[in-house]
C-alpha cells in the first residue's frame, strides 16, 4: 500500500522560474513530512520539513506547503537553478512510526 | 558538526556469508534508521533505533538485524547473504527540534553479493 505518492515522475523548468513538486498521502495520522533531494549514486539530502500543525514552512528558496484537508504536500523552489536538477522525494510518517517515501520526481532545470 | 558516517563504503561478499555495516549518527542525534535502496524498489525501511531500543521494524526477513550502542552508533547485520541483498544501505540519524523534524542520511554502504 503506497501511503505516499508522487504522481509526476519528471518535471522540467526553465532556470529562474518556479519549480513545484507535489506529493499526496493517504494517512491522516501523519505528523511530520520531509522533502529530500537526491543525486545519482548518493544518499538523499534533507531539504526541509513541516509538521502537521503547520501549513507552510520556508527555508531560503524552498517552501513547503501542507494542505491537510486535501492530504497534499508541495515543495516550491524559487528561483530554480540548474544545480537543483535532481530527484526529489517526499516522506511522511504516522506518529512515532517509520517514514514512508514517495517514488520520487526527477527535476530538470534548463539553463 | 560532522555528518552521518557509514563504514565501509563498499563491500563485496559471496552468497551465504554474513556482513556487518556500521553507522555513526550526527552528534546529539539519538535516533538511527536503516534503509535499503535498490533501483527497482526504491527506498525501503529496515528498522529504527532510539536509545538502544528498536522502535520500528520494516518488512524484512529475520536475516536482517541491527543494534544501537549507548553512544548512539548503530550496526546492521545481514546473515546468509542472498544475491537479492545487493543494494545501497543507508543509515539516517534524526532529531526533533524547535525547527521541526530533521533526518539526515549518510553516504551509504554499497553491498554487492556475488
Amino acid at each position: 500500500d503506497q501511503q505516499v505518492k508522487q504522481n509526476s515522475p519528471s518535471l522540467s523548468v526553465q532556470e529562474g522560474r518556479i519549480s513545484i513538486l507535489n506529493c499526496d498521502y493517504t494517512n491522516s495520522m501523519f505528523d511530520y513530512f520531509l522533502w529530500y533531494k537526491k543525486y545519482p549514486a548518493e544518499g538523499p539530502t534533507f531539504l526541509i520539513s513541516i509538521s502537521s500543525i503547520k501549513d507552510k514552512n520556508e527555508d531560503g528558496r524552498f517552501t513547503v506547503f501542507l494542505n491537510k484537508s486535501a492530504k497534499h504536500l508541495s515543495l516550491h523552489i524559487v528561483p530554480s537553478q540548474p544545480g537543483d536538477s535532481a530527484v526529489y522525494f517526499c516522506a511522511a510518517r504516522p506518529l512515532g512510526n517509520q517514514f514512508y517515501f514517495g517514488t520520487g520526481t526527477s527535476l530538470t532545470v534548463i539553463p | 558538526k560532522a555528518g552521518v558516517t557509514q563504514t565501509p563504503r563498499y563491500l563485496i561478499k559471496t552468497r551465504g556469508q554474513q556482513v556487518t555495516l556500521s553507522c555513526s549518527p550526527i552528534s546529539g542525534h539519538r535516533s538511527v534508521s536503516w534503509y535499503q535502496q535498490t533501483p527497482g524498489q526504491g527506498l525501503q525501511f529496515l528498522f529504527e533505533y532510539f536509545s538502544e531500543t528498536q522502535r520500528n521494524k520494516g518488512n524484512f526477513p529475520g536475516r536482517f538485524s541491527g543494534r544501537q550502542f549507548s553512544n548512539s552508533r548503530s550496526e546492521m547485520n545481514v546473515s546468509t547473504l542472498e544475491l537479492g541483498d545487493s543494494a545501497l544501505y543507508l543509515c539516517a540519524s534524526s532529531l526533533v527540534s524547535g525547527s521541526g523534524y530533521e533526518q539526515y542520511f549518510g553516504p551509504g554502504t554499497r553491498l554487492t553479493v556475488t
